[in-house]
């Protein structure tokens, strides 16, 4: 089982939709959650930073944390054209000298006007 | 504000020659420094990271090599670059443990995409 598993899509949706992306991973000491977009030929962008469990929402998007279920979600509402793109999640564990993060494959996501 | 650099954005090499990418950072002091490679369909992998200059880790054994001349700077290189070479190569920073940002996010540079014919 890989560490993290991220459905790699693609998912096409029309404008205005709600969005759920999600990840699932194996590791229990996994603290840290983040999700990070990646436009077609670009460096990946931080989006959301989340820690430990629970919801932090940042405008049209909203990042869920299940830590008893190791699911993690990103869901994006009315989503526009401009939201196209590929969405990474990533994980580490806290504290001690773990500078790594261990990211998803990616899920390519496409708004369609 | 933080910036990240990478150069070049893009490049051409043929198999065999040798490769030096840099990647430079602006607006902190002593932050950890990673290289990645990104593939179609396999995702962001770690090659080297580096939590100060002449401190670096390698993750994949492979016929690259990174070094941390300066506080801000990283570089990856090769001697002969092979087909396998081809990829999106990202350049990313995190701010070092124990500042008031000491947090676990990496933030990426633009990337190179490098194509080994």
């Amino acid at each position: 089982q890989k560490e993290v598993e991220q459905d790699p899509g693609p998912l096409s949706v029309p404008e205005g939709a709600i969005v759920s992306l999600n990840c699932t991973y194996s590791n229990s000491a996994f603290q840290y959650f983040m999700w990070y977009r990646q436009y077609s030929r670009k460096g990946p962008e931080l989006l959301m930073y989340t820690y430990s469990s629970g919801n932090k929402e940042d405008g049209r998007f909203t990042a869920q944390v299940d830590k008893s279920s190791k699911y993690i979600s990103l869901f994006i509402r009315d989503s526009q054209p401009s939201d196209s793109a590929t969405y990474l999640c990533a994980m580490t564990e806290s504290g001690g000298s773990n500078y790594k993060l261990t990211f998803g494959k990616g899920t390519l996501l496409t708004v369609n006007p | 504000s933080q910036t990240i650099h990478q150069w070049p954005a893009t490049l051409v090499q043929p198999v065999g020659s040798p490769l030096s990418l840099e990647c430079t950072v602006e607006g902190t002091s002593n932050p950890n420094l990673y290289w990645y490679r990104q593939a179609a369909g396999r995702g962001l992998q770690l090659l080297f990271y580096s939590i100060g200059i002449d401190q670096i880790s390698s993750e994949v054994p492979q016929n690259l090599s990174a070094s941390r001349p300066q506080d801000r700077q990283f570089i990856l290189s090769s001697k002969k670059l092979l087909l396998s070479d081809s990829g999106f190569y990202l350049c990313a920073w995190r701010p070092h443990r124990g500042t008031p940002q000491g947090t676990n996010e990496q933030f990426f540079g633009p990337g190179t995409r490098l194509t080994v014919l």
